[in-house]
C-alpha cells in the first residue's frame, strides 16, 4: 500500500525554529510537495522537492532524501500566522498527489 | 471570478437526497479533482479529470460521480447522500496531471452535513 506518516500535532515557541518531518512509501516517486492549510481554510502550496537536497524559500525550506523517503519542513523566526496545518504529498508513479493527514502546528507567544 | 469557485459553502442534507457540488475554475487548468478531507485523514481524492470529457475514479469514488462537459466546471453529484459521505469537500485543479511538477490549486471547499 502507500503510506503517507506525519506526527499529528506539534507545538513551538513564537521565533523559535519547528521542523516537521514526512516519511512516505508510496508506488513510485515524481515529487513531494508541502502544502500550508489554515484551519476553515483550502490547502495553499508551500514547496515542491523532486531532487534530494534542501530548497530555500525565506523563512521555510524544504529537504528530501529519496533514498530514506524522508521530507522535512523547516519553518525558521515563527510566527502566530503560521499556527495552521502543514500537509505532505508525494506525487506516485501515475502522477496522483498521496496525501498524508497533516501535521497540526500550535504556536505559543 | 479569480481562481476557483465553490458552490455552496455549506449544506445540511437528509439523508436519501440527491446533491450537486458545483466547481468552476477560470485558469484554464486542463485537469481538475475532487477530494473529501475527515478530520484524522488524509485529502483523498474521490474523481478526476484529465482533460475536459475525461473523468478517472480516484481512492473512493462510490456514491458519488462526476461529469466533465467543458474546461472550467466539474460538478460532483451524490445520487443519494449517506451520512457517512459527511465531510468537507475540495474541489482542485492543476496545468498538467501527467507530469511530475503538479501544482494543485484548491477551491475554499464545502462543507456537507448528512443527517
Amino acid at each position: 500500500g502507500q503510506n503517507i506518516d506525519q506526527p499529528t500535532e506539534m507545538t513551538a515557541t513564537e521565533g523559535a525554529i519547528v521542523q516537521i518531518n514526512c516519511t512516505y512509501q508510496t508506488s513510485g516517486f515524481n515529487g513531494l510537495f508541502w502544502y500550508q492549510q489554515h484551519a476553515g481554510e483550502a490547502p495553499t502550496f508551500l514547496s515542491y522537492n523532486v531532487l534530494d537536497g534542501l530548497e530555500e524559500k525565506g523563512r521555510f525550506s524544504s529537504f528530501l532524501s529519496r533514498s530514506k523517503g524522508y521530507s522535512y519542513l523547516l519553518l525558521k523566526e515563527l510566527q502566530m500566522k503560521d499556527s495552521a496545518s502543514y500537509l505532505c504529498a508525494v506525487v506516485n508513479s501515475n502522477y496522483q498527489l498521496i496525501w498524508g493527514a497533516g501535521t497540526k502546528l500550535i504556536i505559543k507567544p | 471570478i479569480a481562481g476557483i469557485t465553490q458552490a455552496p459553502t455549506s449544506q445540511i442534507l437528509a439523508a436519501g437526497r440527491r446533491m450537486t457540488l458545483r466547481c468552476t475554475q477560470d485558469m484554464r487548468h486542463n485537469a481538475m479533482y475532487w477530494y473529501r478531507q475527515d478530520l484524522g485523514l488524509g485529502l483523498r481524492l474521490i474523481h478526476y479529470s484529465n482533460t475536459a470529457g475525461t473523468t478517472g475514479k480516484g481512492e473512493v469514488p462510490d456514491g458519488y460521480s462526476v461529469s466533465r462537459a467543458n474546461t472550467d466546471d466539474f460538478p460532483l453529484t451524490l445520487a443519494s447522500a449517506v451520512p457517512s459521505q459527511t465531510s468537507v469537500y475540495f474541489c482542485a485543479s492543476s496545468d498538467d496531471s501527467l507530469n511530475s511538477y503538479n501544482e494543485q490549486f484548491f477551491g475554499p471547499g464545502t462543507r456537507l452535513t448528512v443527517l
